[in-house]
């Protein structure tokens, strides 16, 4: 099984101020046949479900802000708010689906400095 | 607009039952693949379950292996989940997810979920 981890457990970010999220899978998630990371990010507001933010490590789903980026390759990734705004105050997480059982990571959560 | 509304939950004795519901509109349901992935209060993500779209292909995590059942009936645009000898630590808000259309084993949309509490 593929594991997850996270870096920072939580992080506080001034406004306007770039905030920096790791991802670390405990093996690839590269799929050599298509070059694809199969790594996905996930924002939730409290009380709120999920949303998808990017998939395949770096592409951002529909009407996602461009402020938020994804990258890496293999078993690193990082999710990066260029410019950190109030709603973007949540916890983050990442995901693998290059094998089942899929899995999460255990959640970055940003806060305002 | 894609909506998933999930029903269902509530408070179960441990070694009890329950099955969940997601009613899906806005999107051609029998197209997709579908998910449950299950919170517990103050914690992670947790994937339970995925059904592909002709139920196919079906997985479970480990923890539920064996005592919940995952179905979908194409017709009434609707996903089930038979959750049974439930436990203290299936306890959680489960999620009705839709397996995205780029990738099946992404979760583009969500429900708002439905609250199971397993206790006596």
């Amino acid at each position: 099984d593929i594991v997850m981890t996270q870096s920072p457990d939580s992080l506080a970010v001034s406004l306007g101020e770039r905030a920096t999220i790791n991802c670390k899978s405990s093996q690839s998630v590269l799929y050599s046949s298509n070059n694809k990371n199969y790594l996905a990010w996930y924002q939730q507001k409290p009380g709120q479900p999920p949303k998808l933010l990017i998939y395949w490590a770096s592409t951002r789903e529909s009407g996602v802000p461009d402020r938020f980026s994804g990258s890496g390759s293999g078993t690193d990734f990082t999710l990066t708010i260029s410019s950190l705004q109030a709603e973007d105050v949540a916890v983050y997480y990442c995901q693998q689906y290059y094998s089942t059982p899929l899995a999460f990571g255990p959640g970055t959560k940003v806060d305002i400095k | 607009e894609v909506q998933l509304v999930e029903s269902g939950g509530g408070l179960v004795k441990p070694g009890g039952s329950l099955r969940l519901s997601c009613a899906a509109s806005g999107f051609t349901f029998s197209s997709y693949s579908m998910n449950w992935v299950r919170q517990a209060p103050g914690k992670g993500l947790e994937w339970v379950s995925s059904i592909s779209s002709s139920s196919s292909y079906i997985y479970y995590a480990d923890s539920v292996k064996g005592r919940f059942t995952i179905s979908r009936d194409n017709a009434k645009n609707s996903l089930y989940l038979q959750m049974n000898s439930l436990r203290a630590e299936d306890t959680a808000v489960y999620y009705c997810a839709r397996g995205g259309a780029a990738a099946a084993t992404i979760f583009d949309y969500w429900g708002q979920g439905t609250l199971v509490t397993v206790s006596s």
